[in-house]
């Protein structure tokens, strides 16, 4: 069965630092989405993107962060100085035109 | 601004009877409705959903049951296994295209 594939599984930075967390949706979907989830609180949306652009942000999505989907296949999640409340699990997701989405197994950042 | 509101953080059910996890939402534009299974450590997987002209969508041994004038949905699962141990999450989109809106989902325990 198809499979949405995040990488790194776990990933430790430095407050500050520049993360980009990776992902691969399944190839024939056409809407992109990253979400979190702060540990033991629910799964907050990120973003959306269709057609190379974002369609949608929630207040999270501040200026630090960003998205691209940069050779057609991959499409990544950057913070660009990562604070001590960015840790959390993140997770990308990828649908085609029905209504349900497939998730990753998500990449746990961790700030210190 | 809990737009999906699951108000049992945590259910224990024994083997083999049925689990009944509630879910109610305060937005009438929605119209989609779906449950999400998630496990530590992995992204949510989706189980179950329902369209807002339905009242009841079957799948084995889950039934989703959506009250409109109520604005409440509940999934249950009969019987109960303990592999269906897991945090069950509620969402909700507005259109096909829409981001999923979850709930802070419910931890059930099914005890052998």
């Amino acid at each position: 069965e198809p499979e949405v594939t995040q990488t790194p599984s776990h990933q430790v930075t430095q407050m500050g630092q520049e993360v980009i967390l990776r992902c691969v949706p399944i190839s024939n979907h056409l809407y992109f989405y990253w979400y979190r989830q702060i540990l033991g609180q629910k799964v907050e949306f990120l973003v959306s993107f269709y057609n190379n652009e974002i369609s949608e942000k929630s207040e999270i999505f501040d200026d630090q962060f960003s998205v691209e989907r940069p050779d057609g296949s991959n499409f990544t999640l950057k913070i660009r100085s990562t604070k001590l409340e960015d840790s959390a699990m993140y997770f990308c997701a990828s649908k085609d035109r029905s209504y349900g989405y497939t998730f990753g197994s998500g990449t746990r950042l961790t700030v210190v | 601004d809990q737009q999906v509101k699951q108000n049992s953080p945590s259910l224990s059910v024994q083997e083999g009877r049925i689990s009944i996890l509630n879910c109610d939402y305060t937005n009438s534009m929605f119209d989609y409705f779906l449950w999400y299974k998630k496990y530590p450590a992995e992204g949510p997987t989706f189980l179950i959903s329902i369209s807002s002209i339905k009242d009841k969508n079957e799948d084995g041994r889950f039934t989703v049951f959506l009250n409109k004038s109520a604005k409440h949905l509940s999934l249950h699962i009969v019987p109960s296994q303990p592999g269906d141990s897991a945090v069950y999450f509620c969402a909700a989109k507005k259109t096909s295209y829409d981001k999923v809106i979850f709930g802070p989902g419910t931890s059930l325990s099914v005890i052998p």
